[in-house]
């Protein structure tokens, strides 16, 4: 089955400053992968998401970026702000009728220094 | 919309008890999926439904039970209550049908706690 290693496991940055998560999965045939943030005590939320037919995708201060190739993805916060603090996963899937299961990384704790 | 609708929000529970954790969705998905979530940890999947009347393993399911009797409802059920059960119980719904795709959304969980 899949397998989804994300890195690091906690990451602190001055506000302001970007951060970068970053994950790699096993299953060549993946094509669909989703960021979810996890506010404390809260819901996972998805907060942007990526197929494998594009390299890129941004809305406003986050960005992801897919190489295939390496089988490898990222997630990029620019202009960091208080409210970014929260754990972060990553998850990777076959999107494809009947066969719809998330694999998710062990996620990221994001601490937004003031 | 309310979107996933889990029910209750916390609940403890003996050893050796029994309870089914409620999950409603109005979104009309056809997937509906029930994750753990351990203290510190990621999310692990225990079932999923593929549509009303289908139901298939997870990664974790032993311990467990689910069934899928509307589109809307994707009950799971715990037997035999024991402490390693202690967790954050997620539900969560998505659309796939060909080239359509609603990702997953996640209810508001249910902490259960077994001592």
């Amino acid at each position: 089955g899949e397998n989804v290693e994300q890195h690091p496991s906690t990451l602190s940055v001055q506000e302001g400053d970007s951060a970068v998560i970053k994950c790699t999965y096993s299953d060549s045939a993946s094509n669909y992968f989703p960021w979810y943030k996890q506010e404390l005590g809260k819901r996972p939320q998805l907060i942007i998401d990526i197929r494998s037919n594009v390299g890129e995708k941004k809305d406003q201060r986050i960005a992801v970026t897919l190489n295939k190739t390496a089988k490898h993805f990222s997630l990029h916060i620019t202009e960091t702000q208080p409210e970014d603090s929260a754990v972060y996963f990553c998850a990777a899937s076959i999107v494809d009728f009947g066969n719809e299961k998330l694999t998710f990384g062990t996620g990221t704790r994001l601490t937004i220094i003031p | 919309n309310a979107g996933v609708t889990q029910t209750p929000k916390f609940r403890i529970l003996k050893i050796g008890q029994s309870m089914t954790l409620q999950c409603a969705q109005d979104m009309n998905h056809n997937y509906m999926y029930w994750y753990r979530q351990d203290p510190g940890m990621g999310l692990k999947l225990i079932y999923y439904s593929v549509g009303a009347g289908i139901t298939d393993k997870g990664e974790v399911p032993n311990g467990y039970n689910v069934s899928r009797s509307t589109t809307e409802d994707f009950p799971l059920r715990l037997e035999l209550a024991a402490p390693s059960q202690t967790s954050v119980y997620f539900c969560a719904s998505s659309y796939t049908s060909g080239t359509q795709y609603q990702p997953q959304h996640f209810g508001d969980g249910t902490r259960l706690s077994i001592l």
